[in-house]
């Protein structure tokens, strides 16, 4: 079982819908979850992080952590187009010297108009 | 903006040759990471560095070397290439060098060992 699960997708959606990406994971030492958005042929970019459990919102994304079901999920509100990407989740452990993100294969989302 | 440039995005090597990509930072991070990244098996870490002259395998590091020998340049180093490592080269830095969690990464090199 790999430590970080997310389904490849692709997930299409109409443009104007909540989409709802996720990811499990099974180390109980992650503390930090991260969400990269990667366009086609471009490197992955950070959308947000999160320490712990909760929400975290920065404009039509909110993050939430869900630790006792080991469950993160990225929620993006009237989606649009140019949200038509791969979405990355990572998470890293907040202790044991050495925060190397491990990062889930990425879910892929299609936008249509 | 920080800034992560790969050397080239495109490379066609044959088996065997000694391959070299590079990756330049203008943020003065002191984290530095290799992944590749294939279809179905996400990002995978090749080796990261903390510092200068200072370097740490990933996940992968069979088949691959890296050089540190300033801080703001990180090589990956492939010592013979082969087809199997055919994919997509990302070099990445981090803003926070305790955490990881603010990564930055570059555009990627295609790389294609035939």
């Amino acid at each position: 079982q790999k430590e970080v699960e997310q389904d490849p997708g692709p997930l299409s959606v109409p443009e104007g819908a909540i989409v709802s990406l996720n990811c499990t994971y099974s180390n109980s030492a992650f503390q930090y979850f991260m969400w990269y958005r990667q366009y086609s042929r471009k490197g992955p970019e950070l959308l947000m992080y999160t320490y712990s459990s909760g929400n975290k919102e920065d404009g039509r994304f909110t993050a939430q952590v869900d630790k006792s079901s080991k469950y993160i999920s990225l929620f993006i509100r009237d989606s649009q187009p140019s949200d038509s990407a791969t979405y990355l989740c990572a998470m890293s452990p907040a202790s044991g010297g050495s925060y190397i993100p491990t990062f889930g294969r990425g879910t892929s989302l299609i936008v249509h108009p | 903006d920080v800034k992560v440039t790969q050397s080239s995005r495109y490379l066609v090597k044959r088996t065997g040759e000694k391959v070299f990509l590079e990756c330049v930072q203008d943020m003065d991070h002191e984290n530095m990471f290799w992944y590749r990244q294939d279809p179905g098996l996400g990002l995978r870490l090749i080796y990261f560095s903390y510092d200068v002259k200072m370097k740490e395998k990933g996940d992968i590091p069979e088949g691959y070397s890296v050089s540190r020998e300033k801080k703001e340049r990180f090589s990956l180093i492939l010592e013979s290439a082969s087809t199997n490592q055919t994919s997509m080269y990302l070099c990445a830095t981090d803003h926070n060098w305790v955490t990881n969690t603010e990564a930055f990464f570059g555009q990627g090199t295609r790389l294609t060992v035939v």
